[in-house]
């Protein structure tokens, strides 16, 4: 079974910061996905990556395989990006969907 | 609007009801993936289904708990005699063949509550 576990879980920063949320997993995964949950609880898929890095925007997601490690970085964070950052991961010969999840950080950034 | 439809978006039951949750995948998907998000848990997986067929239930509970995708129509989730440990969001997803870029399309969830 995968351990997700993501850091912090709470985060406030401010209008402009450069921000980075970490996740890390016990066992080797196929791929692994970044999402976005707003209050009001819609989910938005940011990132799947199985290697390498993958940009959009502000947003950069990174995945290193032998550190069982990611992180997501926001650059010129805004208030809208206010939500909750939720890392799940896909386990080799899993089905597409069977996703493990983090518990998510929870960012809020002031203007 | 194109997007994963879900409906109802609240849904209030009292125990031992019968709660019926409805998913309209994107234009195009055949994919459907059902997630239940307990108060102040993480999401967990339920199960993966393709027109007519199961292909995934290992996050299933055993009892009460069913779900369909038949030829036509949205894909159902469906839990009988409901309990007040049911209330959360359940969320869909919806993916096209996997080719595969891995992209999942979520729904913007039903909030079942059990009284």
């Amino acid at each position: 079974k995968n351990e997700v576990e993501q850091s912090p879980q709470n985060l406030t920063a401010q209008e402009g910061e450069f921000i980075t949320i970490n996740c890390s997993y016990s066992v080797g995964i196929s791929a692994l996905h970044w999402l976005q949950q707003h209050p009001g609880g819609g989910i938005v898929s940011l990132f799947m990556l199985s290697s390498g890095k993958k940009k959009h925007g502000r947003l950069i997601a990174t995945i290193n395989i032998q550190e069982k490690h990611s992180s997501l970085h926001i650059t010129a964070s805004h208030p809208r990006d206010s939500a909750v950052y939720i890392c799940a991961v896909r386990m080799p010969g899993g089905s597409q969907g069977n996703l493990i999840f983090g518990k998510g950080t929870k960012l809020s950034v002031k203007p | 609007n194109a997007g994963v439809m879900q409906n109802p978006r609240h849904l209030v039951r009292r125990r031992g009801q019968e709660a019926r949750l409805r998913c309209s995948p994107m234009k195009g998907h055949s994919h459907v993936y059902w997630y239940r998000q307990l108060p102040e848990e993480g999401l967990k997986f339920m199960v993966y289904l393709q027109k007519e067929n199961i292909i995934d239930e290992s996050g299933m509970p055993k009892e009460r708990f069913s779900a369909e995708f038949p030829k036509e129509g949205p894909s159902i989730l469906r839990i009988q005699q409901v309990v007040r440990g049911d209330s959360a969001a359940y969320f869909c997803a919806s993916s096209p063949y996997m080719k595969n870029t891995g992209e999942l399309f979520f729904g913007e969830g039903s909030r079942l509550t059990v009284l």
